[in-house]
């Protein structure tokens, strides 16, 4: 089945410093991959839609300066949080969803844990 | 708009009893509808989906779910629960009618399965 890695699966950074999360598609070309963001007992709440070859479509309310998106390839997206501080600790996961079927279910990668101290 | 509510935050559930987990949705069209699993520090699985055709819907693991429009609802369902499917259930939504993939969730519900 379709597979999505994320790397890493968590990461402790000093605020003012910033992350990259890495999402790739395994065994399926992606071109379009969705990242979400959840915290603790919440459910998942969409950022942004990262579109292979353009630029991500955001969210109302998310800040792309902040948390800047990259899909280079087919395979791969990247999230960076840049400039983090504590209140940008939270689960993030990126998800695809494999041919352009709409109908099609995602598949998540298996998220990544970010404490920012 | 499109969203999707699920009232329990947890349903607690004896080993080999019938396990239900509710969820209502709203859109302005027709509805495709999914149920994801979440283990903890996981990303999501997923369990079943209703696009067309028959309402009620066979997944994995021996969940399935009815898809029941005057009520719009998509209760996920299996007859003989085990320990094992202690986990976040979540149902999403996305309305054939919306522009985009976006898909919505509730806001998950916590099962807990005891031996």
């Amino acid at each position: 089945g379709a597979v999505v890695s994320q790397h890493p699966s968590w990461v402790i950074c000093k605020s003012g410093t910033s992350v990259k999360i890495e999402c790739r598609s395994l065994d399926f070309q992606a071109t379009t991959m969705f990242w979400y963001r959840q915290f603790p007992k919440q459910s998942l709440m969409l950022m942004a839609t990262s579109n292979e070859g353009s630029k991500a479509t955001y969210e109302q309310g998310v800040e792309k300066d902040k948390f800047l998106i990259n899909h280079a390839s087919l395979t791969l997206s990247t999230l960076t949080v840049t400039s983090a501080h504590p209140e940008d600790s939270s689960f993030y996961i990126c998800s695809a969803r494999v041919g352009g079927n709409e109908n099609s279910p995602l598949h998540f990668g298996n998220g990544t844990r970010l404490t920012v101290t | 708009a499109q969203s999707v509510a699920q009232p329990e935050d947890q349903v607690n559930v004896a080993e080999g009893n019938p396990l239900t987990v509710k969820c209502t949705y709203s859109v302005s069209g027709n509805p495709y509808l999914f149920w994801y699993v979440q283990y903890p520090n996981r990303g999501l699985q997923f369990l079943l989906k209703y696009i067309t055709g028959d309402n009620l819907v066979k997944g994995s693991y021996g969940f399935e779910a009815e898809f029941n429009k005057s009520q719009t609802s998509f209760h996920l369902k299996k007859p003989s629960a085990l320990v094992s499917d202690s986990a976040l259930y979540f149902c999403a939504v996305r309305d054939r009618k919306a522009a985009g993939n976006k898909l919505t969730f509730g806001g998950g519900t916590r099962v807990l399965v005891k031996p």
